[in-house]
């Protein structure tokens, strides 16, 4: 049974382009949560997400970030118009419900690097 | 809004050595506690969680926990470490009926031979 997949696990990009994470659940998990790690810190939350359905994104950025999770396909994590600040490892998260008390099993993260 | 904090940064220590990473947390209300490890360029495990029940919890590794709600702390411990205990650790929280988990800063675990 595969884990929680990411990709790409490295990504670098020039202020200005677009950035696109990808993140497969474990097999049988519909839900799916986005955190961000800026160096030398913890994990932030960013963005819940249900198959089709955005249920909390109160940690997502206003502007230039947006996450999907459509009903067949990746979840994406998009960041317009990339800055230096934007550099940092995206891990994305999946349970089979909610989550609760119950365990998010974490994929490798991918890491950004905005030149 | 729920806070933790892990309040050493660093933990050296000598191999075989007992070690305790402290984690203290601010909400009163009902929640669930985890630790999670991240070895170098990798994801998070879970090494235990608290749910509910009694307040030492038992996880890999040899590791465990103790859940004082009068302290708002779960701090992790293990009574001999071993090189590749070597990495980051992280406690998080999540209020109960919540799904989002709120995570302290890490502490850097360094075991030296």
């Amino acid at each position: 049974n595969a884990g929680v997949m990411q990709n790409p696990r490295h990504l670098v990009r020039r202020r200005g382009q677009e950035a696109r994470l990808r993140c497969s659940p474990m097999k049988g998990h519909s839900h799916v949560y986005w955190y961000r790690q800026l160096p030398e810190e913890g994990l932030k939350f960013m963005v819940y997400l249900q198959k089709e359905n955005i249920i909390d994104e109160s940690g997502m950025p206003k502007e230039r970030f947006s996450a999907e999770f459509p009903k067949e396909g990746p979840s994406i994590l998009r960041i317009q118009q990339v800055v230096r600040g934007d550099s940092a490892a995206y891990f994305c998260a999946s349970s089979p419900q909610l989550a609760g008390g119950n365990e998010q099993f974490f994929g490798p993260g991918t890491r950004l690097t905005v030149l | 809004a729920q806070s933790v904090t892990q309040l050493d940064s660093q933990v050296p220590v000598f191999e075989e050595a007992p070690v305790e990473l402290r984690c203290n947390y601010s909400s009163s209300v009902s929640v669930y506690l985890f630790w999670y490890v991240q070895y170098p360029n990798q994801g998070l495990q879970l090494l235990l969680k608290y749910l509910s029940g009694s307040t030492l919890v038992k996880g890999i590794n040899g590791f465990e926990a103790e859940f004082n709600k009068s302290q708002t702390s779960f701090h992790l411990r293990k009574p001999s470490v071993h090189i590749s205990d070597t990495a980051e650790y992280f406690c998080a929280v999540s209020d109960q009926g919540a799904q989002k988990l709120v995570f302290g800063q890490g502490t850097r675990l360094t075991i030296n031979p």
